[in-house]
């Protein structure tokens, strides 16, 4: 483990279900964020929470719901997914607090992820 | 907008070679650039972070180059063997992204036994 857990690993949904990823990190850290990763695609950053406020919402739709209710812990709520959804989605936490922080980019850990399938 | 590029998306390559990775990206302005390494399922490990004053930094077989002016990075893997075999990717933080990262979509890296 890196220091960063994620679960479920795996998760298979249907299109009108609801489900929640978590990640869990005690490092110390202090900025936490969700990505994105499908195939042969660069990561898409999500969400950043930095000191449990979230600083970054990259126009992700409202399917997609973070919470961050401190500052170990992160979930991503889903509901109503469409199958392009479906993808790698990784969490990771880093040492400083944005925005702002050059220290931002140290301590990068992040969580081996949750395969989501959405059919 | 800052766009970073991984050639080629997939190599393969012979145990024992020594190899090297590429990453370029647009805007020269950059505050430091990592290399990072995927495993199949599993997450990203960080291998080496560049500062923008600097133009190397080293760790094992490992060397990663940086040259802001060119827009370039290299990682290059001395002696090669098939437990390197892994997605590689570059990633760099601008001074006007916030300190975020902004990623290549990564080299597939195959080490033959």
């Amino acid at each position: 483990e890196t220091g960063v857990t994620q679960t479920p690993r795996h998760l298979v949904m249907g299109m009108t279900n609801k489900k929640s990823l978590k990640c869990e990190q005690h490092l110390g850290h202090n900025a936490m964020y969700w990505y994105k990763q499908s195939a042969k695609k660069p990561l898409e950053l999500m969400f950043v929470y930095s000191l449990e406020e979230r600083v970054e919402n990259n126009s992700v739709p409202s399917r997609f719901s973070p919470e961050c209710p401190n500052s170990s812990h992160l979930f991503l709520h889903l509901h109503t997914l469409q199958p392009e959804d479906s993808a790698l989605y990784l969490c990771a936490s880093s040492q400083g607090a944005l925005p702002g922080d050059w220290t931002a980019n140290y301590g990068y850990t992040f969580g081996s992820g949750t395969r989501l399938t959405v059919v | 907008k800052q766009e970073v590029t991984q050639i080629p998306a997939a190599l393969s390559v012979p145990e024992g070679e020594n190899l090297v990775l590429n990453c370029s990206f647009t805007d020269s302005a950059i505050y430091n650039l990592q290399w990072f390494r995927q495993d199949p399922g599993k997450g990203l490990t960080s291998l080496l972070l560049i500062q923008s004053s600097q133009r190397e930094q080293t760790s094992g077989r490992l060397n990663a180059s940086l040259d802001k002016s060119s827009g370039r990075s290299t990682l290059y893997i001395a002696a090669s063997q098939p437990g390197d075999s892994a997605t590689y990717l570059c990633a760099v933080t601008t001074w006007d992204s916030n300190y975020q990262l902004i990623w290549g979509a990564g080299t597939k890296l195959i080490i033959k036994p």
